[in-house]
């Protein structure tokens, strides 16, 4: 039983195309994430939803675009995608924002050709 | 900017052997600092936490410390095992309840049978 579960596991698509990352968790949880990570292992957070309204929105490009329908999934779209996006995205929730215990989930494999 | 730099990039220790992971952060309200690990094709893991009323923290075989007035905090692991083997980030969060955490670099930590 998944707490943080995240589809799909891998994604390998050309230059150009549009795709889309889901999230969800039921782990009754009000804040949510996306994290980026890249082939040197760094990690760095992309955007932050809590009880659907966005609270961090880093400096990414506006390709990206998440959506929060309620406060248990937070999904990622990508429009024009470009071979530097290619990457592991990682869906995070916790039980509220601030100082808390992040929940990670198994990741996404974006390989862009 | 707010920037977490993590130290060694690369270590590698003999089983029962200590290990020593040191992160310095910049943002001087930073109060919470968490430690991850992550394990091939996983997403990261909380193994410990400090927050910046306390200088020490330990949990069996981890430990961590915090010195707030030159803004490092290490993470000790004693006894290694081979299953240690993973990438640990260190993490900072900084004031403001967002939930926004910067991550360190990483470090891969290889434990020798």
């Amino acid at each position: 039983d998944t707490a943080v579960s995240q589809t799909p596991k891998y994604l390998v698509t050309q230059m150009g195309n549009d795709k889309s990352i889901k999230c969800e968790q039921n782990l009754g949880h009000d804040t949510m994430y996306w994290y980026k990570q890249d082939s040197k292992k760094f990690l760095k957070i992309m955007f932050s939803y809590n009880n659907k309204e966005l609270i961090i929105n880093e400096t990414v490009p506006n390709r990206f675009s998440p959506k929060s329908p309620d406060k248990a999934h937070l999904n990622l779209h990508i429009n024009s995608l470009e071979l530097g996006d290619s990457a592991v995205y990682f869906c995070a929730s916790s039980l509220n924002r601030g100082r808390e215990k992040l929940f990670f989930g198994s990741g996404t494999q974006l390989s862009v050709l | 900017g707010e920037n977490v730099e993590q130290h060694p990039s690369t270590l590698s220790v003999q089983e029962g052997d200590s290990a020593v992971i040191k992160c310095t952060y910049s943002d001087s309200a930073s109060n919470y600092f968490p430690w991850y690990k992550q394990e091939l094709g996983k997403g990261p893991q909380l193994i410990i936490d400090i927050r910046s009323n306390v200088g020490e923290k330990k949990d069996q075989r981890i430990a961590v410390t915090l010195n707030k007035t030159a803004k490092h905090f290490s993470l000790h692991i004693t006894e290694t095992q081979p299953e240690d083997s993973a990438v640990y980030f260190c993490a900072s969060h900084g004031s403001g309840n967002t939930g926004k955490l910067i991550f360190g670099q990483g470090t891969t930590l290889q434990v020798k049978p």
